[in-house]
């Protein structure tokens, strides 16, 4: 069984230009979160999406920042006019649904995100 | 709001040395509470999971209580090995909260033979 799968690993942007990290969930799982882990810093929850819904949007940024889990496909983190502040390990996680709390989430490789 | 606290790292131990990192955390509601590892390089494994008070989890020599009177949940292990070098999350996970993870700050292990 297949764990979850992302991509690209590595992605270099130069400001202005867009990052699009792409999420694919471990078979059998309908629900999604992206985390952003800052160098030296612990992961901080971004989004949780359900199949074409976002649930709980929390902890996205106003502006640049958008989500989706599409029907067919996998789930997308899009950050439009990058700056340097944005370079971080963007995470994805998904997990089968279960119980709220009980609910056990896996990660993903992570997605490296540098901004020139 | 929910938030957990970790002992501040880095920490250096010998091999077959006793480890302990502490964590505590508040929370709204009775949480589950989870310990994470990340090894270089790559993304967070789970390690163990309670989900109720005095629970114990447990996995490859690991182990954490779930500690309601004392809002902890401090990972162990009698004897680690240099393979053990990792930064190793604790995390919670509220009731009401829609299922967002809340993390420690992390604690980085270095195991040295």
């Amino acid at each position: 069984n297949a764990g979850v799968m992302q991509n690209p690993r590595h992605l270099v942007r130069r400001r202005g230009q867009e990052a699009r990290l792409r999420c694919s969930p471990m078979k059998g799982h309908s629900h999604v979160y992206w985390y952003r882990q800052l160098p030296e810093e612990g992961l901080k929850f971004m989004v949780y999406l359900q199949k074409e819904n976002i649930i709980d949007e929390s902890g996205m940024p106003k502006e640049r920042f958008s989500a989706e889990f599409p029907k067919e496909g996998p789930s997308i983190l899009r950050i439009q006019q990058v700056v340097r502040g944005d370079s971080a390990a963007y995470f994805c996680a998904s997990s089968p649904g279960g119980t709220p709390g009980v609910d056990t989430q896996y990660f993903g490789p992570g997605t490296r995100l540098t901004v020139l | 709001g929910n938030s957990v606290t970790q002992m501040e790292g880095p920490v250096t131990l010998s091999e077959e040395a006793f480890l302990t990192i502490n964590c505590t955390y508040t929370a709204t509601g009775y949480p589950s509470l989870f310990w994470y590892v990340q090894y270089p390089g790559e993304g967070l494994q789970l390690l163990l999971k309670a989900t109720k008070a005095d629970d114990k989890g447990s996995n490859k020599g690991f182990e954490a209580t779930y500690r309601k009177e004392t809002t902890s949940f401090h990972l162990e292990k009698g004897s680690v090995q240099v393979s053990d070098s990792a930064v190793y999350f604790c995390a919670l996970s509220a009731l009401g909260s829609a299922r967002q993870l809340t993390f420690g700050s992390g604690t980085q292990l270095t195991v040295l033979p």
